[in-house]
């Protein structure tokens, strides 16, 4: 079985501060590992995932995480945030391979400040 | 883009009476997925669908719960006797190929039971 844990229920933050958003999970099988965001009134987007291979994995809009298996981690981070960034951030993990479940974190809120 | 579409956006129902959720997932997906969301709470993992049949269910997934999909198109989540602690929001996703490509997820229904 897996798990996750998301140490931050909220993370405020001023615009363009960076930001890190944590992420811990646990799992006794290999696992791939997700970041959905939500924005309000909408349903979850993924933002970006590792499968295998470089540990570091980017979105489009300049997020970015970094899997740490020693430290069963998977932090998202921004160096620079906007106001266009405010939602909620989920992390998720599924068993590796297959058609396998998703167990999700219980979110961060992230809201930025002008 | 393709989309998960999901009716209605919200809904209010008595406690006790039935309720049918409504999803049409993306054309060529092949599983399907329910997950919901308490208010303040962890996105949780209802059921998993393929092939005309549940391959996987959660121990909230109970007799009150049920899924189908009546056409090449729909896929619905039934809840037959509705209770308060059913209040929650209600996603639905699906995949092409596997948990490695994630999963996507509609808007979701809010359900509220009163």
């Amino acid at each position: 079985a897996q798990s996750v844990t998301q140490l931050d229920s909220q993370v405020p933050v001023f615009e363009e501060a960076p930001v890190e958003l944590r992420c811990n999970y646990s799992s006794s099988v290999s696992v791939y590992l997700f970041w959905y965001v939500q924005y309000p009134n909408q349903g979850l987007q993924l933002l970006l995932k590792y499968l295998s291979g470089s540990t570091l994995v980017e979105s489009i809009n300049g997020f970015e995480a970094e899997f740490n298996k020693s430290q069963t981690s998977f932090h998202l981070r921004k160096p620079s945030v906007h106001i266009s960034d405010t939602a909620e951030y989920f992390c998720a993990v599924g068993a590796a391979g297959g058609y396998n479940k998703l167990i999700f974190g219980a979110g961060t809120r992230l809201a930025v400040h002008p | 883009e393709p989309e998960v579409t999901q009716t209605p956006s919200h809904q209010v129902t008595q406690m006790g009476q039935e309720v049918i959720l409504r999803c049409v997932p993306i054309s060529n997906h092949l599983y399907f997925y329910w997950y919901r969301q308490i208010l303040g709470q962890k996105v949780e993992f209802l059921v998993s669908f393929y092939n005309n049949e549940i391959s996987e269910k959660s121990e909230i997934f109970d007799d009150q719960f049920s899924v189908e999909r009546p056409d090449g198109s729909n896929f619905t989540l039934k809840i037959r006797s509705t209770k308060l602690e059913d209040s929650a929001m209600y996603f639905c996703a699906s995949s092409e190929a596997g948990t490695g490509h994630g999963y996507t997820f509609g808007s979701g229904t809010r359900l509220t039971v009163v």
